[in-house]
């Protein structure tokens, strides 16, 4: 079954520290990774997408990196306007778009 | 500006009734989908449209209908077969040309019983 696991489910962090959110997939045929954005009561904002093992993206204090199995989303010197859930999804290898959402990862930076 | 608009922002629906929710974009893309969002749960697909006049059920068709009369416009319908509506529904558009596949998502609409 195809799945996508994301930890921690929530995450506190204060202003510049550091870390890392983890994506796990198990999806067949996987043709990309995506990682997502979403605010309270909006809809998800596009941020990456990683196609190949050892691919990386960065933008401003966001990166993400894949690997065969799991994909990160390192955030370095958060501020607090990073708080928000960080969703990742994994497209499988259909003839469209179907995406296989983790449940997210809920991130808030204290000043 | 382009984009995806959703409405209404909330919605109330009473048991028996069925309810219309409006997706429109004006990004010309030849995709688009409605996605259910549930607390603790990832985005599950409901159904999704890649050309006019033609659809497909998704992961939770059961109690949806939809409809592409136009490129631009998706509604979804939640019938009285639904039996627990009371989510946060989120319509997207993509283009069908690989790789550039990125969904883009309107801005939801919460959906709840009376």
């Amino acid at each position: 079954e195809d799945q996508v696991t994301q930890s921690p489910e929530a995450l506190r962090l204060q202003e510049g520290e550091s870390s890392s959110l983890n994506c796990s997939y198990t999806v067949s045929g996987l043709r990309g990774l995506f990682w997502y954005r979403q605010d309270p009561g909006k809809g998800p904002e596009f941020l990456f997408t990683l196609y190949s093992a050892g691919e990386e993206k960065e933008k401003e204090r966001l990166k993400a990196t894949l690997t065969k199995k799991e994909s990160f989303l390192h955030i370095t010197a958060p501020k607090p306007e990073d708080s928000a859930t960080y969703l990742c999804a994994g497209a499988m290898n259909t003839g469209f778009q179907k995406l296989v959402f983790g449940t997210g990862t809920r991130l808030l930076v204290s000043p | 500006d382009g984009g995806i608009t959703q409405s209404p922002k909330y919605l109330f629906r009473k048991e028996g009734q069925n309810v219309t929710l409006s997706c429109e974009q004006n990004l010309n893309h030849d995709a688009m989908y409605w996605y259910r969002q549930d607390p603790g749960q990832g985005l599950r697909l409901i159904y999704y449209s890649q050309i006019v006049n033609d659809f497909q059920k998704g992961d939770i068709a059961e109690g949806y209908s939809v409809s592409r009369e136009k490129k631009e416009s998706f509604p979804l319908t939640v019938t009285s077969a639904q039996k627990n509506p009371t989510a946060f529904y989120l319509c997207a558009s993509s283009t069908t040309d690989s790789p550039n596949e990125k969904l883009f998502f309107g801005s939801g609409t919460q959906l709840s019983v009376l």
